[in-house]
C-alpha cells in the first residue's frame, strides 16, 4: 500500500506568516490528493482536492500545488482562526490512506 | 443541504459487534461513492472502507478485513457498517463521508467504545 508522510509534525507561526505542509506518497498518485482541515473537537472539512483545486466556500489563502509523489498546502497569511490540524489524502485507489496530520499553532 | 447522520455507536465489549448507519440527505445519494472514516481518541484520521454508488464494489483498510462490511441502501439513502469481532483498537469515532475529488461531506460522527 501506498504510504502517505506528512511534515512537519506541528508548526507554531506568527499571524500574517506563510505556512508550507508538505505531503509526500511512497508512489506517484498524479494528482489525486485532497487536503483537509480539523479545527478541536470539530469535523474535518475538506479544503483542496484534485491537488490544488480548492473546495467552495474556503478562503483563497489556502492553496495546493504538486503532482506524482509530492505535495504541498500553503497557507499565504496565516490567521487565527487556521489554528487546526491538516490531513492529506491519497484517493486515486483504496485504501484512501490519510497522512498522520500537521498541527498549526499561533506563535 | 447536505447532511450526515451517523447512528450505532455505543459501548461494546471486545469481541462484540455493532452496526453503525448513515442517513443521507441533501444530495443524489446513489450518484456518489460513500466511504467511512474513523478517528480514534487523539489521534489522526483513518480511512476505514468505501462502497461503489451500486454496491457493486467494497474496498477495506487491512485492519478491518474479514471483521467490518459496508453496505448501503439507495432507496432509504442509507450507509452501514457491520463491525464484528471488535477490538479495542478499534475505538473511535467513526464518520461516514461522501466520496467526490476526497471525502467531500462529513457527518458529525458517531463513538464506538470497546472496552470490557
Amino acid at each position: 500500500d501506498i504510504q502517505m508522510t506528512q511534515s512537519p509534525s506541528s508548526l507554531s507561526a506568527s499571524v500574517g506568516d506563510r505556512v508550507t505542509i508538505t505531503c509526500r506518497a511512497s508512489q506517484g498518485i498524479t494528482n489525486y490528493l485532497a487536503w483537509y482541515q480539523q479545527k478541536p473537537g470539530k469535523v474535518p472539512k475538506l479544503l483542496i482536492y484534485a491537488a490544488s483545486t480548492l473546495q467552495s466556500g474556503v478562503p483563497s489563502r489556502f492553496s495546493g500545488s504538486g503532482s506524482g509523489t509530492d505535495f504541498t498546502l500553503t497557507i499565504s497569511s496565516l490567521q487565527p482562526e487556521d489554528v487546526a490540524t491538516y490531513y492529506c489524502q491519497k484517493y486515486n485507489s483504496a485504501p484512501r490512506t490519510f497522512g498522520q496530520g500537521t498541527k498549526v499553532e499561533i506563535k | 443541504e447536505v447532511q450526515l447522520v451517523e447512528s450505532g455507536g455505543g459501548l461494546v465489549q471486545p469481541g462484540g459487534s455493532l452496526r453503525l448507519s448513515c442517513a443521507a440527505s441533501g444530495f443524489t445519494f446513489s450518484s456518489y461513492w460513500m466511504s467511512w472514516v474513523r478517528q480514534a481518541p487523539g489521534k489522526g484520521l483513518e480511512w476505514v472502507a468505501n462502497i461503489k454508488q451500486d454496491g457493486s464494489e467494497k474496498y477495506y483498510v487491512d485492519s478491518v478485513k474479514g471483521r467490518f462490511t459496508i453496505s448501503r441502501d439507495n432507496a432509504k439513502n442509507s450507509l452501514y457498517l457491520q463491525m464484528n469481532s471488535l477490538r479495542a483498537e478499534d475505538t473511535a469515532v467513526y464518520y461516514c463521508a461522501s466520496s467526490s475529488g476526497g471525502e467531500r461531506y462529513w457527518g458529525q460522527g458517531t463513538l464506538v467504545t470497546v472496552s470490557s
